[in-house]
């Protein structure tokens, strides 16, 4: 069964540093997706791709986030300078269609942990 | 705006009794409901979905979930359950109508079943 995958699963940075987060969506999907758990907290969407176009994105996706796709297969999230405030869980996810949303794939995540 | 509140951070139960998992939302519009699990190291997959039609909802894995307006809740259930159930559930919510097909999540219930 086809699976969205992420690399690395888990990314220790120091504060400061940029991180990119890899994921690699199901091959035949067009829209992506990053998600992001503090722990102990909700899960929390941060952004929105399709056609190489960021196509909706939340208060949290600031100026230090974005978003890529770099080849036919990868789908990164890029932070610039990380904070403490950015340790979370990310998950990357994929769909076939905007309208079947609530039918995403999600990746297994990247604990993201900044020092 | 759209919020999810699972009222349970951690539900444990023996193997073969029932569970309940409850979720309540609030919107000003109508809402599509959510339930999905994530398995250790995995991904969020997609248990069931209410998006209109029959309040009662049947999912994999045997879960339902029953979508009630003047409660507005949306709680799941599964009459007996297996080891192999342990996982973290979260339930989301979506109002298109309100423009957007972005899901808000709950924190999520820690589900733990014990032989």
């Amino acid at each position: 069964e086809p699976e969205v995958t992420q690399t690395p699963s888990h990314q220790v940075t120091q504060m400061g540093q940029e991180v990119i987060l890899r994921c690699v969506p199901i091959s035949n999907h067009l829209y992506f997706y990053w998600y992001r758990q503090i722990l102990g907290q909700k899960v929390e969407f941060l952004v929105s791709f399709y056609n190489n176009e960021i196509s909706e994105k939340s208060e949290i996706f600031d100026d230090q986030f974005s978003v890529e796709r770099p080849d036919g297969s990868n789908f990164t999230l890029k932070i610039r300078s990380t904070k403490l405030e950015d340790s979370a869980m990310y998950f990357c996810a994929s769909s076939e269609q905007d309208g079947s949303w609530y039918e995403q794939y999600f990746g297994p995540g990247t604990r993201l942990t900044v020092t | 705006a759209q919020s999810v509140t699972q009222l349970d951070s951690q539900v444990p139960v023996f193997e073969e009794a029932p569970v309940e998992l409850r979720c309540n939302y609030s919107s000003s519009v109508s809402v599509y409901l959510f339930w999905y699990v994530q398995y250790p190291n995995q991904g969020l997959q997609l248990l069931l979905k209410y998006l209109s039609g029959s309040t009662l909802v049947k999912g994999i894995n045997g879960f339902e979930a029953e979508f009630n307006k003047s409660q507005t809740s949306f709680h799941l259930r599964k009459p007996s359950v297996h080891i192999s159930d342990t996982a973290e559930y979260f339930c989301a919510v979506s109002s298109p109508s309100g423009g957007s097909y972005i899901p808000t999540f709950g924190r999520g219930t820690s589900l733990i079943v014990h032989p």
